[in-house]
């Protein structure tokens, strides 16, 4: 079993709709989790910091992490085709320990 | 501005051609890293580097080799004895400590090696 499993989709939405993002993981020391999102040929850049478990929101985003199902997710309200991205979520176990990457959730928004 | 930057962002090599990824960043940040990312691969630690004149091989680091230096720079050297090098490459940064958010990185925009 891999540490971090995410559904690579591709994942296609109309414009306005609520787009779920979800990572599963098996390593229970994880406790920092972040959601990465990366536009084509670019560079990840940070959505989302999240540590241990409970909700985050920042404007239409939201990040989700049970740490008793070892299960996050990120939430996308009034999805806009600039949302069209690669979503990749990631997981620390702390100062010293690498980041663990999923593969990447490609998501298509359309107007 | 405060950044990393990557450079070439586009590179063409023969096989058989040792070729070199500059990255180098003014966060003054202590750790460097470098990724690989294949499609449906997601990214593959290469090596990374959290002091000046070391460095630790990450899950993929055969076939490439890198230096530290500097505390600015991180270079990678992808060599003749990677099997596949074609891939995109990124390079990225981090706080180690106090100061951050722990486990946050910062990447540059990435260097796209194509072997012909």
């Amino acid at each position: 079993q891999k540490e971090v499993e995410q559904d690579p989709g591709p994942l296609s939405v109309p414009e306005g709709a609520i787009v779920s993002l979800n990572c599963t993981y098996s390593n229970s020391a994880f406790q920092y989790f972040m959601w990465y999102r990366q536009y084509s040929r670019k560079g990840p850049e940070l959505l989302m910091y999240t540590y241990s478990s409970g909700n985050k929101e920042d404007g239409r985003f939201t990040a989700q992490v049970d740490k008793s199902s070892k299960y996050i997710s990120l939430f996308i309200r009034d999805s806009q085709p600039s949302d069209s991205a690669t979503y990749l979520c990631a997981m620390s176990a702390g100062a010293g320990t690498a980041l663990i990457f999923g593969k990447g959730t490609t998501l298509s928004v359309s107007s | 501005d405060g950044g990393i930057t990557q450079s070439p962002k586009y590179l063409f090599r023969k096989e058989g051609q040792n070729v070199t990824l500059s990255c180098e960043q003014n966060l003054n940040h202590d750790a460097m890293y470098w990724y690989r990312q294949d499609p449906g691969q997601g990214l593959r630690l290469i090596y990374y580097s959290q002091i000046v004149n070391d460095f630790q091989k990450g899950d993929i680091a055969e076939g490439y080799s890198v230096s530290r230096e500097k505390k600015e720079s991180f270079p990678l050297t992808v060599t003749s004895a990677q099997k596949n090098p074609t891939a995109f490459y990124l390079c990225a940064s981090s706080i180690i400590g106090a100061g951050g958010r722990t486990g946050e990185l910062f990447f540059g925009e990435g260097s796209r090696l194509t072997v012909l």
